[in-house]
Order: C-alpha cells, then structure tokens, then sequence
C-alpha cells in the first residue's frame, strides 16, 4: 500500500519554541492532506485540510496563526506549532490522498509532542 | 456536522472468539474507515468502505448505507489483534477529512 513517512515520531520542546513536522507521501502524488490532533483518551479531530499550491482551510477553533500548515509539493506537508504552550502537547497525525474523488486515505506515523 | 458513535468501548474476550465492533453515525457519508491503533500511536488503514463488505484474512467489514451502520468483525482472534479500532466517515462530498468514533479498545487473552 502507499506510504506517508511523518517526521519527527517524537519531540519535546520547551514553552515558547516552534516545532515543525513533516508529512510526506513516498510513493503518489498527495494533493490534498490533513492534519489531526489526539488528547489522550480522546477522539482523533480534525484540524485542517492543507490543498497543494493553496492556503489551508481550519477548522472551527484551530488557530491559523498558531498552526501554520504548509503544502509547498505534492509530496510535502509541514505543520509549524508556533510558540508551543504545554497545552499544545498532543499526539499530531497527517493524512494524505492520491488524487481522484474519494480516493483512500493513508496515515503518518504520529508525532507525539510534549510542550515542557 | 456527523455523529460517529462506536460500540463496545471496551472490549475482552479469549482468544480464539469471534470479535463485533459496531459503528453508527449520523449523516451521508462517501466513505467509512476502519482503523487501527496500536499504543504507540501509529494507525493503519484496514478497510475503506462505501457499500456492501470487504474481507482480508480474518477481518470483515460490512456496511448498511441505509441503516447509517457499520460492523468489523475478526475471525478467531488471535493476542496481536489487540489494539484500538477506530471507525471514521468521510462527508458526502468526498473530499472532507475525516470524522472519528471515539475507538474500541480490544484485548484478547491468550
């Protein structure tokens, strides 16, 4: 099956730093990916759709400004936290689509942040 | 906005038994997901449904579209099946993120 490499799978920053995660599809074309976020014990929720060549589209209550989504190439997605807050420290997971009307979705492997 | 509601949330049972996980939700849907996660986090795609039932080795997915319902059944479960199953539909439109069930957390004892 397609691959999604998403890097780095574990990271600790302090308060006030960003932290940038990459999420990149190995072996298709990924015009469109998403980005979600996981609290412990909680359900996986969306944060925001990132479209190739375009800006992002958050959901309700994501700040822009705080996540900045990057979607440069058909391969590449990078999440930026800025100034992460320990209330940032969730479990973040991409996930990307080949092209086509609801083609299958393919997960990264996580990346667990932890915002000392 | 869709409802994605799964049951058991909690699930143990000896290994060898024949495994339901049930999913429900809401609103029209293009697509629905069965995934599973391990507890380092990482999840796999099983099956991606959008009518009738899927099978690969010992897992079975099945879909009612009219019923707004979804079960995945495992077949003489087996320890490594332990995990967290997460059922997620994917809006009308087919181009929409996901929206997840809260996950079934399944232990199976030797």
């Amino acid at each position: 099956g397609a691959v999604v490499s998403q890097h780095p799978s574990r990271v600790i920053c302090k308060s006030g730093t960003s932290v940038k995660i990459e999420c990149r599809s190995l072996d298709f074309q990924a015009t469109t990916m998403f980005w979600y976020r996981q609290f412990p014990k909680q359900s996986l929720m969306l944060m925001a759709t990132s479209n190739e060549g375009s800006k992002a589209t958050y959901e309700q209550g994501v700040e822009k400004d705080k996540f900045l989504i990057n979607h440069a190439s058909l391969t590449l997605s990078t999440l930026t936290v800025t100034s992460a807050h320990p209330e940032d420290s969730s479990f973040y997971i991409c996930s990307a689509r080949a092209p086509g009307w609801n083609t299958e979705a393919f997960f990264g492997q996580g990346t667990r942040l932890t915002v000392v | 906005k869709n409802e994605v509601e799964q049951s058991p949330q909690n699930l143990t049972a000896q290994e060898g038994e024949f495994i339901t996980i049930n999913c429900s939700y809401s609103v029209g849907i293009s697509a629905l997901h069965w995934l599973q996660q391990h507890p380092g986090g990482g999840i796999v795609s099983l099956f991606m449904l959008s009518s009738g039932k899927k099978k690969h080795g010992r897992l079975i997915a099945t879909i009612n579209i009219q019923e707004k319902h979804s079960s995945l059944h495992i077949t003489a479960s087996h320890p490594r099946d332990s995990a967290v199953y997460i059922c997620a539909v994917r809006g009308g439109g087919g181009a929409d993120g996901l929206t997840f069930g809260k996950g079934t957390h399944l232990i199976i004892q030797p």
